[in-house]
């Protein structure tokens, strides 16, 4: 079975600082994708990233996939309450998608 | 048009009673799935079409029963629901379901089995 552990579960932030969640698994997959969900609505997709070592620029989110496509990192600079939210990686594998069980971000004004 | 649409967006229905969730898609997108989510988890995949055809069943009980009548469309028929069922069901599209692209979700619907 192939599991994405996110660390950490929870984060609560001021305004204006920056932020790293990950994204970690034992399992190479195919693609990796990064959505954000605000509660009662469907996931968003934030980016998808496929090439070991691939670095992609979402305006302040930097999202990287490791080398070994084995684990993925968001970094988010100068936060804002905006971006709140639970963020999920998934991963393309033997299944479709495999979630990991996400990030709870808040981000205090 | 990126929009995946859900309808109804809430539902609550007895133990004994028959429903069903409708989705809609306008992207040409070829797979389709359901989606599971309880509170505080991630989704968990319950059913994938490829190509209108039913390629994915991830032990789903038998209660749950999908249907896709076109390359547009996606059903969950429900009957005789337990009160664990009670979940936000989320359905969602891709091009294809291998390689997997982009999957766009829809706001789900809010289903409450008394």
């Amino acid at each position: 079975t192939q599991l994405l552990e996110q660390s950490p579960q929870f984060l609560s932030i001021q305004e204006g600082e920056n932020l790293t969640v990950y994204c970690n698994s034992s399992s190479v997959f195919s693609s990796l994708q990064w959505y954000r969900q605000e509660p009662g609505e469907g996931p968003v997709l934030l980016v998808t990233v496929v090439t070991g070592g691939e670095v992609k620029k979402l305006k302040r989110l930097t999202f990287q996939f490791g080398d070994a496509r084995k684990d993925s990192s968001l970094h988010i600079t100068a936060a804002q309450p905006g971006d709140t939210g639970l963020y999920l990686c998934a991963g393309e594998g033997n299944t479709p998608l495999v979630f990991g069980k996400g990030t709870r971000l808040s981000v205090i004004a | 048009d990126t929009e995946v649409t859900q309808t109804p967006k809430h539902l609550v229905m007895g133990m004994t009673n028959k429903k069903s969730l409708k989705c809609e898609q306008h992207m040409g997108h070829r797979a389709m799935y359901w989606y599971k989510q309880k509170a505080k988890k991630p989704p968990e995949l319950m059913f994938v079409y490829s190509y209108e055809k039913l390629s994915i069943n991830e032990s789903v009980p038998s209660r749950f029963s999908p249907e896709c009548p076109n390359s547009s469309l996606l059903n969950l028929h429900l009957h005789a629901l337990q009160p664990e069922d009670s979940a936000l069901y989320l359905c969602a599209s891709s091009q294809v379901a291998k390689p997997l692209y982009e999957q766009y979700f829809g706001p789900g619907t809010r289903l409450t089995v008394t």
